[in-house]
């Protein structure tokens, strides 16, 4: 296992609402990316924290937001929730290293669903 | 165009068989490159680094070309729990993944 949890597994919203993630980082990792897989696609990089800091941004509008806690730990928040949102959403946690070599680890994954 | 391509497959192929995936990306930025496997509802995993040289790993090589702007990986004596998803990768500061191609291994 890669020691990167995430909370909850599964979440079922309905459109318009508000919807919290949570990601605790492996132990010594500095950095936590977002990224949203829909169905039949690869993750998509939603944007990325480096020591509380957003280092990063994807393609995704600004209802997507994040914090990182000072123990590396991250949330991402979505609002005003669209039925596209359905996805898994992964967290993957790093040690930032120069020369951008560094391996990312990812949690199981939240699996949302917006009715 | 997307950024990262691959052949979405599947590729059915028996035991044993010998299987090559490839992926080409746009950007020539990219800084690093990479292989995951994903199996079905779960994370992706590292499976391995892509690098100029070519590198192996038992039964896997992975080679870049980085003039074609080009990954391959090849899966030597499949087996049945070689079925996956398997992403192409590329590092520009951020990871972007291909689609994946499907591989299904039957007995």
């Amino acid at each position: 296992e890669t020691g990167v949890t995430q909370s909850p597994t599964h979440l079922i919203k309905t459109r318009g609402q508000q919807v919290t993630l949570r990601c605790s980082s492996q132990s010594g990792h500095n950095t936590v990316s977002w990224y949203q897989q829909a169905l039949g696609q690869g993750p998509q990089f939603i944007f990325q924290y480096y020591r509380e800091e957003e280092n990063g941004r994807g393609n995704f509008p600004p209802r997507f937001s994040g914090l990182q806690f000072p123990n590396y730990s991250s949330e991402l928040n979505v609002n005003a929730l669209e039925l596209d949102d359905s996805a898994l959403y992964l967290c993957a946690s790093s040690l930032a290293l120069q020369g951008g070599r560094n391996e990312q680890f990812f949690g199981p994954g939240t699996r949302l669903t917006v009715l | 165009r997307k950024e990262v391509e691959q052949d979405p497959g599947p590729f059915n192929v028996p035991e044993g068989a010998t299987v090559a995936f490839n992926c080409t990306y746009s950007n020539s930025a990219s800084q690093s490159f990479f292989w995951y496997r994903q199996d079905c509802r779960k994370e992706p995993k590292l499976l391995m680094s892509v690098y100029s040289s070519g590198n192996e790993d038992g039964r896997f090589t992975a080679q870049l070309n980085r003039a074609s702007q080009y990954i391959s990986l090849l899966i030597r004596d499949s087996k049945l729990s070689d079925s996956a998803t398997y992403l192409c990768v590329v590092n520009r500061n951020k990871l972007v993944f291909g689609a994946g191609t499907i591989l299904r291994v039957k007995s």
